[in-house]
């Protein structure tokens, strides 16, 4: 069945970049999304890019899709330590907006 | 613009007991949805309604959790009774006919002891 992948834990230094990287298996997917989740709170939308887009920027975050490899990235500029969070991805389903497929969460560390 | 409210933030139950969980989507949202998130483990679609009707509920224990909807505003989640595998997080979620994204509420923390 559909299917979200993403590395587990990524751990940077205060003002590095931090890329977080997803791959998803449903080539249907039409919205790709990236969900901040810090401790004790809810799933707060960061930012998410069409299926037609290959480059998507806000502020400090990029977002690149890479849809012939299904692949998704979040790159966060200049890493501060309020970005220590656990980053999800989630895809769409095909012909079905409002249902989602979510990877199991990126714990992103930011080390001063 | 308030975001999704929920309460409670926290309940400690025994086994056996029934729980409820309140809901209130962003103001005009029609589209509500109920999640159950894992330690460690990404959201887990429940139910989800469109205005009052429930159109996706194949996820839904239905032997034990129940949700109603009833004015297309607001919605309630209980589970009666509890067990201990129901310990978990407990999402709320909205979106807009027009827009796709689903806005998320701080969450219920469930401890079933």
């Amino acid at each position: 069945g559909e299917d979200v992948e993403q590395s587990l834990f990524l751990s940077v230094r205060e003002g590095d970049s931090s890329v977080i990287n997803c791959t998803y298996t449903d080539s249907s997917s039409t919205y790709l999304y990236w969900y901040k989740q810090e401790p004790g709170a809810g799933l707060q939308l960061l930012t998410y890019i069409f299926s037609n887009m290959d480059m998507k920027q806000d502020q400090r975050l990029t977002v690149l899709l890479n849809k012939k490899d299904k692949h998704l990235s979040l790159r966060i500029a200049d890493t501060q330590t309020g970005d220590s969070a656990i980053y999800f991805c989630a895809a769409s389903y095909a012909g079905n907006n409002r249902k989602l497929i979510w990877g199991l969460g990126t714990s992103l560390a930011v080390n001063p | 613009e308030a975001g999704v409210v929920q309460s409670p933030r926290y309940k400690i139950i025994e086994k056996k007991q029934p729980v409820a969980f309140w809901c209130n989507p962003i103001s005009g949202h029609n589209t509500l949805y109920w999640y159950r998130q894992n330690l460690g483990q990404g959201p887990e679609l429940l139910i989800r309604y469109e205005n009052e009707e429930a159109v996706d509920d194949s996820q839904l224990p239905k032997d034990r959790f129940s949700a109603e909807r009833l004015k297309g505003v607001d919605s309630t989640l209980k589970i009666q009774p509890a067990e201990l595998g129901d310990s978990a997080v407990y999402l709320c979620a909205s979106s807009s006919s027009e827009r796709h994204e689903q806005y998320f509420g701080p969450g219920t923390r469930l401890t079933v002891t």
